[in-house]
């Protein structure tokens, strides 16, 4: 089957930095997203790594390491907007359908 | 500047009733999926489409129908509604790139159906 694991919960205070991971075991890959969703609101797209390293975009960076199935998103300078659900997801195939993984609740602590 | 709407927002229904979702995106993306939201399951693929006239099962497809006449317009039918369809039912669309659909996934507000 194919499964992404992350942490269901996260606790982290304003102003500190935060990383969430993620590591994925499927049958393809072509890379791994980061969406983030407030509370009654939809997904939105943060970020996306085909390629081993790190892509920074402002206070948040993701990072992907292909040989280890792993990667993760780091929130820098932690804002109290920032409290909501992270999900990673990996397209699997060229034309499939992207899986995504079972959500990060981060708690922001002032 | 609509982007990709969701219709309706709210919807209470009984077991064994014919509900259909609609979604439509005025991007012209090629793809367009429906997901369902569960608590302590993340989103769930349910039904995806690569263009008008071409849909595929995702991973829960069981119990739904969907059809695509239309670039725009991606509805999601629940045949006979049951109480385990309760959820929170997203539509979203992306583009098509060299390597597939895009990576970026578009999401409308999603649409919270109550099944009694």
């Amino acid at each position: 089957g194919q499964s992404l694991e992350q942490p269901s919960e996260v606790t982290a205070v304003e102003g500190a930095i935060v990383q969430i991971n993620c590591t994925y075991q499927t049958s393809g890959f072509y890379g791994l997203s980061w969406y983030q969703q407030h509370d009654g609101g939809a997904p939105t797209f943060l970020s996306y790594n085909a390629l081993d390293g790190l892509e920074e975009t402002g206070r948040f960076s993701s990072f992907l390491s292909r040989s280890d199935s792993y990667g993760y998103l780091l929130l820098q300078e932690l804002q109290m907007k920032d409290s909501a659900s992270y999900f990673c997801a990996v397209k699997v195939n060229r034309d499939d359908k992207i899986i995504f993984g079972k959500g990060t609740r981060l708690h922001i602590l002032p | 500047d609509a982007g990709i709407t969701q219709s309706p927002r709210y919807k209470i229904t009984e077991t064994g009733r014919q509900v259909t979702l609609m979604c439509h995106q005025t991007w012209s993306h090629s793809y367009m999926f429906w997901y369902r939201q569960d608590l302590g399951h993340g989103l769930r693929l349910i039904y995806y489409s690569a263009a008008a006239d071409i849909t595929d099962k995702g991973e829960v497809p069981d119990g739904y129908v969907v059809s695509r006449s239309k670039t725009e317009n991606f509805p999601l039918t629940l045949e006979s509604a049951t109480r385990s369809q309760t959820s929170v039912y997203f539509c979203a669309s992306s583009s098509v790139v060299l390597a597939g659909f895009s990576e970026t996934q578009y999401f409308g507000p999603g649409t919270r159906l109550l099944v009694l």
